[in-house]
């Protein structure tokens, strides 16, 4: 069974600039969230989507939007980026919740000059 | 409001030594879960451990162990005979279970353990 997939792995972007990141889930996996990791605020849950739903959201700003498809693959958004949005970006998958097993991708390192 | 607190930033220890991680939260909530996950040099998170506020039983799975104790909000992590491999960031996480558009996880800053051959 393949794993959950993220792309790109590797992201530069000035600031300004808009971005868009990608998740397939596992296979079966209705649930997708992101989070962001930074070294100084550790990692932080940005939001989760179910049947293309948003179901929870976390305290980002209103740049940062995603949606999932029918097929469960997810996309997140950050418009007019900040330098403090530079960090790695995770998602997850489960089967119905994030509070359930969740299983991570590898990771987008996004990079803004 | 939810909080996880990881007090220790950085452990070593060498091999074959047990190590406790530890993990204190906060909610106002009765019920939630606790997670504990683990990031390898690789990155990816990786999941070990989910446990719902109204399950108080220690579990074991291998060398690992959780103490989950609801008097002192805690919920600790111990490793028995370190192996190089267990050398990670591993991060406490809780999520209040209220079935609503509030429900969010929020992870500890997380604890890098160094195993020293």
């Amino acid at each position: 069974k393949a794993g959950v997939t993220q792309t790109p792995r590797y992201l530069i972007k000035t600031r300004g600039q808009q971005v868009t990141l990608s998740c397939s889930p596992i296979s079966g996996h209705r649930s997708v969230s992101w989070y962001q990791q930074t070294p100084g605020q550790g990692l932080q849950f940005l939001f989760e989507y179910f049947s293309e739903t948003q179901r929870n959201k976390g305290n980002f700003p209103g740049r940062f939007s995603g949606r999932q498809f029918s097929n469960s693959r997810s996309e997140m958004n950050v418009s007019t980026l900040e330098l403090g949005d530079s960090a790695l970006y995770l998602c997850a998958s489960s089967f119905f919740t994030a509070n359930n097993e969740q299983f991570f991708g590898p990771g987008t390192r996004l990079t803004v000059l | 409001a939810q909080k996880v607190t990881q007090a220790q930033t950085e452990i070593s220890v060498v091999e074959k030594e047990d190590v406790t991680l530890d993990c204190v939260y906060e909610t106002r909530d009765t019920t939630y879960y606790l997670f504990w996950y683990k990031q390898p040099p690789s990155g990816e998170l990786v999941f070990l451990i989910r446990r719902n506020s109204f399950d108080e039983q220690n579990e074991i799975s291998g060398r690992y162990s959780w103490n989950f104790q609801k008097s002192t909000s805690s919920f600790n992590f111990t490793i028995t005979a370190s192996q190089v491999v267990d050398s990670a960031v591993y991060f406490c996480a809780l999520s209040e279970a209220k079935g609503d558009r509030d429900d969010k996880i929020i992870f500890g800053k997380g604890t890098r353990l160094h195993i020293l051959p």
